[in-house]
């Protein structure tokens, strides 16, 4: 498996408290991704990142927000969290913008 | 920004047939096209890829077609397995230094023994 890694893996929050999800990858690829998968709607791009502080918005970045102050570190952060974002959130990692890309093992968060 | 449709949502096959999976993408720039299986409760791991200079490409009992100038491709999967029962992801990344990556919303196939 790549060297990527999602923490924390499993997460409870209330209403309204911020929240930080963090990938962390070992393979120096230069494209990292958040994902947030929901039955029916497959996987949905919150936000992508090109480079080191090169970020752009995905398809559901309301609520959002990332950081990326080194390439090897990826976060995602919900300023205040809302019952409608919890989710399975995955991470992936990419040499470039058309090759594999590597998904974390995914973070469950709940928000109630 | 770039949309992948998935057709369909649910595919039931017998054992040893052949399943199609079917997927549009809308922006004319993108240029690379991965399929994605993911097992229950497990992270989604790439399964075939194509580029758009390529129209068919093969590995094993899975292949993929593109067709470019429609913008769909397809996944087609011959003598099924139980093992292949799973969600299937098609995806479409476009050009340029800042690609990203968008998914269509899957397709759960079942194999039947």
């Amino acid at each position: 498996d790549a060297g990527i890694t999602q923490s924390p893996r499993h997460k409870v929050t209330e209403t309204g408290t911020p929240v930080t999800l963090r990938c962390h990858q070992t393979e120096n690829h230069r494209y990292m991704y958040w994902y947030r998968q929901d039955p029916g709607h497959g996987l949905r791009l919150i936000h992508y990142s090109y480079g080191v502080k090169d970020t752009d918005k995905g398809e559901v970045s309301d609520g959002y927000s990332v950081s990326r102050s080194k390439t090897e570190d990826f976060l995602l952060t919900l300023e205040s969290a809302t019952s409608s974002q919890t989710s399975v959130y995955f991470c992936a990692i990419s040499e470039s913008g058309q090759s594999e890309a590597f998904f974390g093992q995914g973070t469950r968060l709940t928000v109630v | 920004g770039e949309n992948v449709e998935q057709h369909p949502s649910t595919l039931s096959v017998q054992e040893g047939d052949s399943a199609v999976i079917k997927c549009t993408y809308s922006d004319s720039a993108s240029n690379y096209f991965p399929w994605y299986k993911q097992e229950l409760g497990k992270r989604p791991q790439l399964i075939i890829d194509i580029r758009s200079n390529v129209g068919e490409k093969k590995d094993q009992r899975i292949a993929v077609t593109l067709n470019k100038t429609a913008k769909h491709f397809s996944l087609h999967i011959t003598e099924t397995q139980p093992e292949d029962s799973a969600v299937y992801f098609c995806a479409a990344a476009s050009g340029g230094s800042q690609g990203n990556l968008i998914f269509g919303k899957g397709t759960k196939l079942s194999v039947k023994p």
